[in-house]
């Protein structure tokens, strides 16, 4: 079946630092992937949906110039975490849909960010 | 609107007994519903989905209810295992807002042996 990878699985940064995290489709091709963020005991919160070749479209409240998103490829996207603070810690988590498919889709594995 | 905020429900189930984990969803312009089990420190993890022209639809040990008319979602766990201790989500595709995936409260089952 569809697996997406995602790296780090987790990470401890400095308060100012930019932390990189990114979300690969393994065995198809995923022209939308999809950003969530996810404090201890709650929901996940999407952040922004990823499609390739353009630019992200982010949710409501969230920054978009403190949270990059790059879709480069069919099979990869980056979340740049910039200039992290305290307040950022949290697990992000990326999900991708398979091109052309009408079902579901998959996540990864997710990423534990602390910022110190 | 979506979940913001709000501290997870549990639900304490006897191991051997049925679950049973409702969902209210948002969007009634959502056509596609999903179950996700979600275990400490992991993503989530596909159970079953239900499309929008059913009402009912049959897994291996669980079965998704959905009630358009009051949005509303059930996922029924048979013979619960110990295994079976996450928490569990429900997520509507809507296909009114490009597809995107949008996650319920969630809900913690804990199984006791």
């Amino acid at each position: 079946g569809a697996v997406v990878s995602q790296h780090p699985s987790w990470v401890i940064c400095k308060s100012g630092t930019s932390v990189k995290i990114e979300c690969r489709s393994l065995d198809f091709q995923a022209t939308t992937m999809f950003w969530y963020r996810q404090f201890p005991k709650q929901s996940l919160m999407l952040m922004a949906t990823s499609n390739e070749g353009s630019k992200a479209t982010y949710e409501q409240g969230v920054e978009k110039d403190k949270f990059l998103i790059n879709h480069a490829s069919l099979t990869l996207s980056t979340l740049t975490v910039t200039s992290a603070h305290p307040e950022d810690s949290s697990f992000y988590i990326c999900s991708a849909g398979e091109q052309g498919a009408s079902y579901g889709y998959t996540f990864g594995s997710g990423t534990r960010l602390t910022v110190v | 609107g979506e979940s913001v905020g709000l501290h997870l429900p549990t639900l304490s189930v006897q191991e051997g007994d049925n679950s049973i984990i409702n969902c209210a969803y948002s969007n009634s312009a959502s056509d596609y519903f999903i179950w996700y089990k979600q275990e400490s420190g992991k993503g989530p993890q596909f159970i079953i989905d239900i499309r929008s022209n059913m009402d009912k639809r049959q897994g291996q040990r669980v079965t998704v209810l959905l009630n358009k008319t009051v949005k509303h979602l059930s996922l029924q766990i048979a013979a619960t295992q110990p295994g079976d201790s996450a928490v569990y989500f429900c997520a509507e595709n809507q296909y009114n807002q490009g597809g995107k995936l949008i996650f319920g409260q969630g809900t913690e089952l804990s199984v006791k042996p």
